[in-house]
Formats: structure tokens, sequence, C-alpha cells
């Protein structure tokens, strides 16, 4: 079974410093994605960042990058130059191929608060 | 470009109503997909629409349906609500040529069941 794993309930950070989320995950399938996303207290889910299994490079998007460790199975969400709107909930999530289709398994949040 | 719209937003329901929750996803989605939110349990999938025919399911009861029309626009029914329906629930819509599980979420329909 396919499982993800945020061991951080909540986390805080000061404004201009980077932070780390942490992500486990588990699958047997050697063909996966992993994401992460942002929930703002408005409810909506925002994507950050994707990585694929098969990735040669850890992935960046702006101010977001995933440190991807496959033999460790973890996928660590850091956030650079933490800004007052970083404040929100993050979730890992993961894709695998065994079932087609847009299905993700998330893990259970880390609440992330910033701080000036 | 408009984003995934979800209404209602908020609703408040009695134990054995029935509820139905409306999505419309953005401009050329095909793929829409439903999750449930809790406090409790977090994020689950309840399934997942493509082109009308529901392509995923995960484990919830039957009394959680949905459906899609031929312009993509969904919706999700719960039928004899119970105190434990009561969640923040989420749809989602995808390009089925971008990313896999790259998914475009809306607002959310918050639903209270009393």
């Amino acid at each position: 079974a396919q499982k993800i794993t945020q061991t951080q309930p909540g986390m805080f950070v000061q404004e201009k410093e980077a932070v780390t989320l942490d992500c486990t995950y588990d699958t047997s399938d050697p063909s996966y994605g992993l994401f992460w996303y942002k929930q703002p207290s408005s409810g909506e889910m925002i994507f950050l960042i994707y990585q694929g299994s098969y990735d040669q490079q850890n992935a960046t998007e702006g101010r977001y990058s995933l440190n991807f460790q496959k033999a460790r199975k973890s996928a660590n969400l850091v956030i650079s130059a933490s800004q007052l709107g970083d404040s929100a909930m993050y979730f890992c999530a993961m894709r695998t191929n065994m079932e087609y289709g847009n299905k993700l398994v998330f893990g259970a949040g880390t609440i992330l608060r910033v701080k000036s | 470009k408009a984003g995934v719209t979800q209404t209602p937003r908020y609703l408040i329901k009695t134990r054995g109503q029935q509820v139905t929750l409306s999505c419309s996803p953005i401009s050329g989605h095909r793929s829409v997909s439903w999750y449930q939110q809790t406090p409790g349990q977090g994020l689950q999938f309840l399934f997942e629409y493509f082109s009308e025919t529901q392509r995923n399911k995960g484990n919830f009861p039957g009394r959680f349906s949905g459906r899609q029309f031929s312009n993509s626009r969904s919706e999700m029914n719960v039928s004899t609500l119970e105190l434990g329906d009561s969640a923040l629930y989420l749809c989602a819509s995808s390009l089925v040529d971008t990313r896999p599980g790259e998914l475009f979420f809306g607002e959310g329909s918050r639903l209270t069941v009393l």
C-alpha cells in the first residue's frame, strides 16, 4: 500500500530564513510522483512542486525545492527566504502508476507559521 | 483563466438528508476528482471522472456517488447524511496530458451535518 508520512505537526520559522518540511513515503511501485501542496486558511490547495521517481535532479520552483533522496524514500520540501504569506498547511502527496488516473495519497500535513 | 469553481461554499444539513455538490473544472480540463478532508482522517480520495466515466474510486460507502457531464462539470452526492460526513469536500481538475497528478483544486465546499 502507498503511504505518506509527515512527522512534523507544526513548524515555526523566522521571516527570511529557510525551512525544511519532512516527508517520507512508502511504495513498491518503481514509478511514482511526489508532490507538495500548500493550503492556506481559505481551503484551496495550491500546487507547489513535483518530483518524478526517475528524475535525476531535484525539482526546483522559485523559492521551493524538493530534496529527493530515493534510497531513504524521503522528499523534503525546502522553502528559502520565508515570507509571512508562507504561513499555511503543507501537504506531501504521492501518485503511483499502479492505478491509472489522478489519485493522490496525502500525508497528514505540517502547519507552518512564519514569524516576523 | 478561471480556476476550479465549487458550489456551494458552505452548507448545513441534518442527519438523514442528502446533499449535492457541484464542481466546474478549468476550461479544457477533462479529469475531475473529489477529495474529502476531515481533521481526523485528513485528505482522502473519493473518486475521479474522466470523459463522463468514473475511472477511480476510493474506499467510501455507496452513499457517496458522483457523475460528470459532457461539459466536464461534475457533481457529487451524499445520501443519508451522517455526522461523520461533516468535512471540506475538495474538487480538482486536470488536463490529461499534464504531469500526472498535477491537480488544480477549488476552494472546497464545507459541509456541516447536524
